[in-house]
């Protein structure tokens, strides 16, 4: 089985376009959830949909959306993008929301903002 | 502020030496996870501890939960260059259906 795919694997944008990234979660999982992660830190929680509701949100601001499709691949959309949003974006995937649950990783977005 | 503090920060351990990277919560925890990231890749999962006491062992990897259910700690024993990379913590917020992670710990084994 194919574990968790993300596209791009990197992505150069410019200050105040938008961009969107893509997981394929492993099969079987319905939950898929977001992180952002800067140079040197641990990544930081940004959301987590579940049978395509959002059950989660970190502490973003509105510039970042999010999506879970039926087939349970979701997008995570950034809008008028900072510097400050240069990061790997990583998406993970897990067989529900209940409590002590592994999740399984991709292996990252690596966005770039000049 | 950060809610699972790690320590130490970066570590650089000769080839056989063990050592030890410790994850503290300013509450108690309910599911810690270990993970270990190569730097710029994705995350691989090594363990989940959920009761206080809990140790789990895999190879050379142990992970311990204490009693409190505020402290986790995993112990390599006889390390190897294949070690190296980054150790994070991370854990469920319960009720929040958030999840956090640990400040990491920068692993480097000298051959």
């Amino acid at each position: 089985d194919a574990g968790v795919t993300q596209s791009p694997t990197h992505l150069i944008k410019t200050r105040g376009q938008h961009v969107t990234l893509r997981c394929s979660p492993i099969s079987g999982h319905k939950s898929v959830s977001w992180y952002q992660q800067v140079l040197g830190q641990g990544p930081q929680f940004i959301f987590q949909y579940y049978e395509k509701e959002e059950r989660g949100r970190g502490n973003f601001p509105d510039r970042f959306s999010a999506r879970q499709f039926p087939n349970y691949s979701s997008e995570l959309n950034v809008n008028a993008l900072l510097l400050g949003d240069s990061a790997l974006y990583l998406c993970a995937s897990s067989q529900d929301r209940r409590f002590y649950n592994e999740q399984f990783f991709g292996p990252g977005t690596r966005l770039t903002v000049l | 502020s950060q809610e699972l503090e790690q320590s130490p920060q970066s570590l650089i351990v000769q080839e056989g030496k063990n050592l030890t990277i410790n994850c503290t919560s300013s509450k108690t925890l309910y599911g810690l996870y270990w993970y270990k990231q190569k730097y710029g890749e994705g995350l691989i999962f090594l363990m989940m501890l959920q009761k206080g006491g809990e140790e789990k062992s895999h190879e050379k990897i142990t992970a311990k939960l204490d009693e409190k259910k505020q402290q986790s700690s995993l112990h390599i024993t006889a390390s190897q260059p294949s070690h190296a990379g980054i150790y994070l913590c991370g854990a469920d917020r319960t009720g929040t259906y958030k999840y956090i992670f640990g400040t990491g710990t920068r692993l480097k084994v000298l051959a």
